[in-house]
């Protein structure tokens, strides 16, 4: 999973919370991306960010919020307003420019009940 | 929005057998990339071709890119149970500058049966 972490691998919320996943990369990377993917399906973008104190909304930002208060950090807050929150939710990494291949981090399983 | 798509969906194998997978996607692209998922693990990068190529090898990976059908094929060769996982292709579309970014297919299931 490379020089991303993302914690904690499981979490558990009530309907109602706000709640915050934590991703953190160690590849001086300037770009960092999060995504949600549900049972079967592919990726789906939510935000990204290309450099610090700077993001842009992705495909499905809505009930979300993110922050880039320093480069190696891109929390995720999923917020009340976030309808069906329970996913596996993905961070990434990637250098601007060239190929954006991208390094992930190993996910964090959301389950709010 | 999800660009590329992969077929089949699911594919099962016997070990041995080479796995074939194909993507399709509809704007004009810059690369394509294949990434693997273990069951509820991150992605990892396999494999990349920029849209002047037509194939590249990596080991027991050979993908081709075909820009004129806007399809991409991974193939892998002399599969092994560890293979199993799911895999993904993914676009970055020419000309979107600074905000380029990686769109996604829904993913294949492949299943290496020992």
């Amino acid at each position: 999973d490379g020089g991303i972490t993302q914690s904690p691998k499981y979490l558990f919320r009530k309907e109602g919370q706000n709640v915050t996943l934590s991703c953190e990369q160690n590849l001086n990377h300037d770009a960092m991306y999060w995504y949600r993917q549900d049972p079967g399906q592919g990726l789906r973008l939510i935000y990204y960010s290309q450099i610090v104190n700077d993001f842009q909304k992705g495909d499905i930002a809505e009930g979300y919020s993110v922050s880039r208060e320093k480069k190696e950090s891109f929390p995720l807050t999923v917020t009340s307003a976030q309808k069906n929150p329970t996913a596996f939710y993905l961070c990434a990494s990637s250098i601007i420019g060239g190929t954006y291949e991208q390094y992930f981090g190993p996910g964090t399983r959301l389950t709010v009940t | 929005s999800q660009q590329g798509e992969e077929d089949p969906q699911a594919l099962s194998i016997q070990e041995g057998e080479n796995a074939t997978m194909n993507c399709s996607y509809k704007t004009s692209i810059n690369n394509l990339q294949w990434y693997r998922q273990n069951s509820g693990r991150g992605l990892v990068h396999l494999i990349l071709i920029r849209s002047n190529e037509r194939e590249k090898h990596s080991g027991r990976l050979r993908v081709t890119l075909d820009t004129s059908k806007k399809s991409s094929s991974l193939l892998i060769t002399a599969s092994r149970a560890a293979d199993t996982a799911s895999y993904f292709c993914a676009t970055v579309a020419i000309h979107t500058g600074a905000n380029s970014k990686l769109t996604f297919g829904k993913g294949i299931t492949l299943s290496v049966r020992p």
